[in-house]
Parts: structure tokens; C-alpha cells; sequence
């Protein structure tokens, strides 16, 4: 099975701009997990989708917004770009939703650069 | 307020030594922790997952035990490997049966010298 992809790998923006990034996770697996990962706060829950619902959220503002389509892929947005969304960006997908005893598997995330 | 603690923050060790990673937890209700290994600019991968019934888990040169009366998890890697150089990354889950969140250490980062 080919593994969780996720689109593009680097991506510079400058602030103000908004951003989408894509995540397709492995077949068959309907959850998708996004995380945000800086080096002081390492890795924060954003949100999660589980068959085109939001199942959980992460404390994080509104400017990050995320869908899930009926294909299970998951796009995220940040709308207004601050310096500080500088980050790398996950997703993970798994079978059930990530509370159940199941594992997740990451893909190689997203290295947002804003200038 | 749940947590999640890691320790040591970094870790140099020489090839073909073992070392011990630490994680204490403050999260309740505990559902099951796992363990994470980052490699430089790539996703994690797991390692181990453990339920509150289990005491340890091996996946190779590494064992993970689990002390949920004390709270605390350990990683222990054996014999490492150059390629063991990577971020290990603590995962607590607070799954109620109904709602919960996964809760993560900030990580420890462990570079395997020759």
C-alpha cells in the first residue's frame, strides 16, 4: 500500500497570503489528522476528519480551517499567514479516529515558509 | 491540565551503546501511550503502543515499558545504530470511551555518534 502523501513538500509564502495543503491518506483509511510542528512547541493537534466530519480540534484561530472529501483526502487552509506559521505540517491517517487504539501513520508533512 | 514530559531534552551516545529515553504523564483519564521516531524532515513513525494492562513492548532493539501506577514510560534502545539518530517523540492518548485528544511530548532528540 503506498503510504500517507502529502502536497506540496516545501512551499514559501509571504504574510497575508493564505495557503492549502494537501494530504491523501492510505487507502482505506478514513481519518485524517493534521499537526503543526515547530521546534520550541513540537508537535500541536490542529484538527482531525473522520468520513468529511470534524471530529476533534486544536486550539488554534479560526485562520486554520481544514475539509475532508468523500474520497477521505483532507485539505487544510490558513487564511492571512503570520511569521509565526513557519512550521513543518502533518497529517496522519488511520482506520478509526486517532482516540481509538489504533495507529496513525504520518506522512512526510509540509515545510510552510512565510516571509 | 494534561501533560506530557519528556527527558532528556538531547542525548549524545556512542555507537553501540543502549540509552534510556524517559516520559512521565499527567493525563487522565489514560487511554494508551505510544512512541514515536522522527528522522530529520520527515513524518514520525511508531514505534510502540501501549494499553494500560501492558507493561512493555519490544519492536526490535527497542523496548518500551509502561508504569501506569507511576505514570512514567521508558524507551530503551539497545545496541544503536548510527540511524537511531533521530527525534523519539511520547504520545498519550486521554480516550474517555466517548471523546479524547492525543497528548505530545515536546520530544527527545538522540544523536548516535561513531
Amino acid at each position: 500500500k503506498a503510504g500517507v502523501t502529502q502536497t506540496p513538500r516545501y512551499l514559501i509564502k509571504t504574510r497575508g497570503q493564505q495557503v492549502t495543503l494537501s494530504c491523501s491518506p492510505i487507502s482505506g483509511h478514513r481519518s485524517v489528522s493534521w499537526y503543526q510542528q515547530t521546534p520550541g512547541q513540537g508537535l500541536q493537534f490542529l484538527f482531525e476528519y473522520f468520513s468529511e466530519t470534524q471530529r476533534n480540534k486544536g486550539n488554534f484561530p479560526g485562520r486554520f480551517s481544514g475539509r475532508q472529501f468523500s474520497n477521505s483526502r483532507s485539505e487544510m487552509n490558513v487564511s492571512t499567514l503570520e511569521l509565526g506559521d513557519s512550521a513543518l505540517y502533518l497529517c496522519a491517517s488511520s482506520t478509526l479516529t486517532s482516540k481509538d487504539y489504533n495507529e496513525q501513520f504520518f506522512g512526510p508533512g509540509t515545510r510552510l515558509t512565510v516571509l | 491540565k494534561n501533560q506530557v514530559e519528556q527527558s532528556p531534552q538531547s542525548l549524545i551516545i556512542l555507537e553501540g551503546k543502549n540509552c534510556t529515553l524517559q516520559c512521565n504523564y499527567t493525563v487522565s483519564p489514560f487511554s494508551n501511550l505510544r512512541w514515536y521516531k522522527q528522522d530529520t524532515g520527515r513524518g514520525p513513525v511508531s514505534l510502540t503502543i501501549m494499553t494500560f494492562s501492558e507493561n512493555t513492548k519490544s519492536n526490535g532493539r527497542y523496548t518500551a515499558t509502561l508504569d501506569a501506577d507511576t505514570k512514567q514510560s521508558s524507551l530503551h534502545i539497545t545496541a544503536s545504530q548510527l540511524s537511531d539518530s533521530a527525534s523519539y517523540i511520547c504520545v498519550v492518548s486521554d480516550f474517555d470511551g466517548s471523546q479524547g485528544n492525543l497528548i505530545f511530548g515536546k520530544g527527545t532528540k538522540l544523536s548516535v555518534k561513531p
